[in-house]
């Protein structure tokens, strides 16, 4: 069975702040994929990555960096100098490699104030 | 990337009634996937829509209820059945282009 959980329902920081948003996934699958995913107020579910199991690289994205650890079975983001247009919805998600179906967890709540 | 459009983007329904949603892909596409975002909740499989078979559905959700439609390769709908007040939603659909891209959704409120 897979699973994925967000522990922060809710976060909330002043614009400027860096914050990092948790993600920790289980999985039986050696080989697998892990997503984010931000959903503004409008609704639309906007693509952020997509990291593969076996590539435990670091990314970095403007703004956006991800940590992938295997170890620890975490894949967090980091969002550096935060923005008000930073506030909505992430979601972290879990799709193993026989199946195009993707798990989300409960997601966080990011609110950037001013 | 893929470009995916729904309609309607959002609709008010009477209990009882049933509402068809549409999902058109700018790219052909094996799998179709239709979810289900309840408010404030996490997103929830509905079913696996494939063009030429019948719809796989997950736990909890059946084809009375969901019935969805898989004509080409670039198409789909799911119509939510008989609606009732817990059905109110935001229902998206998802392909797998070499990413995964998901709809802008349709806002579904049943009064």
């Amino acid at each position: 069975a897979q699973k994925v959980t967000q522990a922060q329902t809710e976060i909330s920081v002043v614009e400027k702040e860096d914050v990092t948003l948790d993600c920790v996934y289980e999985t039986r699958d050696t080989t697998y994929y892990l997503f984010w995913y931000k959903q503004p107020p409008s609704g639309e579910l906007v693509f952020l990555i997509r990291r593969n199991s076996f590539d435990e690289q670091n990314e970095i994205s403007g703004r956006y960096s991800w940590n992938f650890q295997k170890s620890t079975s975490s894949f967090n983001f980091t969002i550096t100098a935060s923005q008000v247009v930073d506030s909505a919805v992430y979601f972290c998600a879990l799709r193993y490699n026989a199946g195009n179906m993707l798990t989300f967890g409960g997601g966080t709540r990011l609110m950037v104030k001013p | 990337s893929a470009v995916i459009s729904q309609k309607p983007s959002r609709d008010i329904c009477q209990r009882g009634t049933s509402l068809t949603i549409q999902c058109q892909v700018d790219s052909q596409v094996t799998m179709m996937f239709w979810y289900r975002q309840q408010p404030g909740q996490s997103l929830t499989l509905i079913a696996t829509a494939n063009q030429g078979s019948e719809a796989t559905y997950e736990s909890g959700f059946v084809i009375d209820k969901f019935p969805i439609s898989r004509p080409n390769l670039t198409f789909s709908t799911l119509t939510v059945s008989n609606m009732s007040p817990e059905d109110s939603s935001i229902y998206l659909c998802s392909v797998v282009n070499y990413e995964q891209y998901f709809g802008p959704g349709t806002r579904l409120t049943v009064t």
